[in-house]
Order: structure tokens, then C-alpha cells, then sequence
């Protein structure tokens, strides 16, 4: 089975930076692409960033286009994301996701984390 | 843009469930549903408007194409409680915002 476990989440004042892990297991990493998509209370899920089963391409959501940074360690089967410049909009569960369509970001999303809660707030 | 309707949907074990998404432009056939419980993240239903994900009961099932498009639940079982997003992928991925079945 495939698990992917994120972690880092945390309370942070705005302007801060933070940098959130995931933990994969069940697959060959480096054979896959991976996402990270939040969801803010009572709203619809939202894409933020994409990376290839290479490192790249990268890709991001407008909303974070130069605040956010996607990257993975396959060596240590892993995936984070930087997040700097926190605004009380970023308030939101961040989930890192596999998807159906591997190594295109024009996909679905199947496996997902349990997601890790970030609150942005003095 | 992806909206949805009713934003919430009341019915019983046993009836039909009928929700709707609807896009601001075509998308073709690349739509898919997801179900999200309390606490628990997406699960995916159904992708690019018919065809079921893995492990997803027969009782689901998607139509529609360009900008309309449904998502019916044939008979409610307990555990189909929950909330319903539509999602796009014919640019970057984006999600309606979703129709809550309750009892």
C-alpha cells in the first residue's frame, strides 16, 4: 500500500517561513511525480505545486509563485515544500498527493496524505 | 471556475443523490469527483467524468461533458454521507466547492 505521511505544520506568525515534509512509502519514489494541495477550512481542496519523478519540472499555483518551493530527496523518500512570506490566507491542511496520470500536471489526485494543519496568525 | 450545486443535499439511505458541477468554460471530459469525510482527506471517485477509481463501488457514476456534468449515487448507503468536490484538469488542476449530502 501507498502511505504518505506530512509533517511540519505548526503555528507561524505572518512573514514567516516553514518547511513541510512528507514521508513516502509502498512505491519507488523516484519513479513518480508528486503534488502538494491544501484546503483551508470549509473550502474546496486547492493545487499549489507539482514536481517530476526527476526533480523537475516544478510548477505552482499563482497564489504561491515565489513564496513556495516544491523539492524531494528520493534517497530519503521524501518531498517538501518551503513556504516563506506566510500570509493568513495560507491558513489551511497541506496534504502532499500522488496522482493517476504520473509526470503530468494536468491529472487527478488518488493517494493522499492524512495532511498536516498550518495556521498563519500573530 | 467550477461551481456546484445544491451546496447542500438532504436525503436518506436508500433514495438517489443527484449533484451537479458546472464549469465556466469547456473542459472536455476531464472531470472527476471526489469524497471527503470529516477529518479524512479526499478520496477520488470517479475521473475524466465516468470511470471509477479503484476500489469504487458500482453505485457511483459520472456523466455529462463541456461544462455540465453529474455525479449520481444510486442508492445511498450510511457511509456516502459526506462532502462532494468536482475537480478540472484540463488546466491546472482546480476544485468546485463542493455539495454537502447529509441525512
Amino acid at each position: 500500500d501507498v502511505h504518505l505521511v506530512e509533517s511540519g505544520g505548526t503555528l507561524v506568525q505572518p512573514g514567516g517561513s516553514l518547511r513541510l515534509s512528507c514521508l513516502v512509502s509502498g512505491l519507488t519514489i523516484s519513479n513518480y511525480s508528486f503534488n502538494w494541495v491544501r484546503q483551508a477550512p470549509g473550502k474546496g481542496p486547492e493545487w499549489l505545486s507539482y514536481v517530476g519523478s526527476s526533480g523537475s519540472p516544478t510548477y505552482y499555483a499563482d497564489s504561491v509563485l515565489g513564496r513556495f518551493t516544491i523539492s524531494r530527496d528520493n534517497a530519503k523518500n521524501s518531498l517538501f515544500l518551503q513556504m516563506s512570506s506566510l500570509r493568513a490566507e495560507d491558513s489551511a491542511v497541506y496534504y502532499c498527493t500522488t496522482s493517476i496520470h504520473n509526470n503530468q500536471i494536468r491529472t487527478y489526485f488518488d493517494h493522499w496524505g492524512q495532511g498536516t494543519q498550518v495556521s498563519v496568525s500573530s | 471556475v467550477l461551481t456546484q450545486s445544491p451546496a447542500t443535499l438532504s436525503l436518506s439511505p436508500g433514495e438517489r443523490a443527484t449533484l451537479s458541477c458546472r464549469a465556466s468554460q469547456s473542459v472536455s471530459r476531464y472531470l472527476g469527483w471526489y469524497q471527503q469525510k470529516p477529518g479524512q482527506a479526499p478520496r477520488l471517485l470517479i475521473y475524466d467524468v465516468s470511470n471509477r477509481a479503484t476500489g469504487i463501488p458500482a453505485r457511483f457514476s459520472g456523466s455529462g461533458s463541456g461544462t455540465d456534468f453529474t455525479l449520481t449515487i444510486s442508492s445511498l448507503e450510511p457511509e456516502d454521507f459526506a462532502v462532494y468536490y468536482c475537480q478540472q484538469r484540463t488546466t491546472w488542476p482546480t476544485f468546485g466547492p463542493g455539495t454537502k449530502v447529509d441525512v
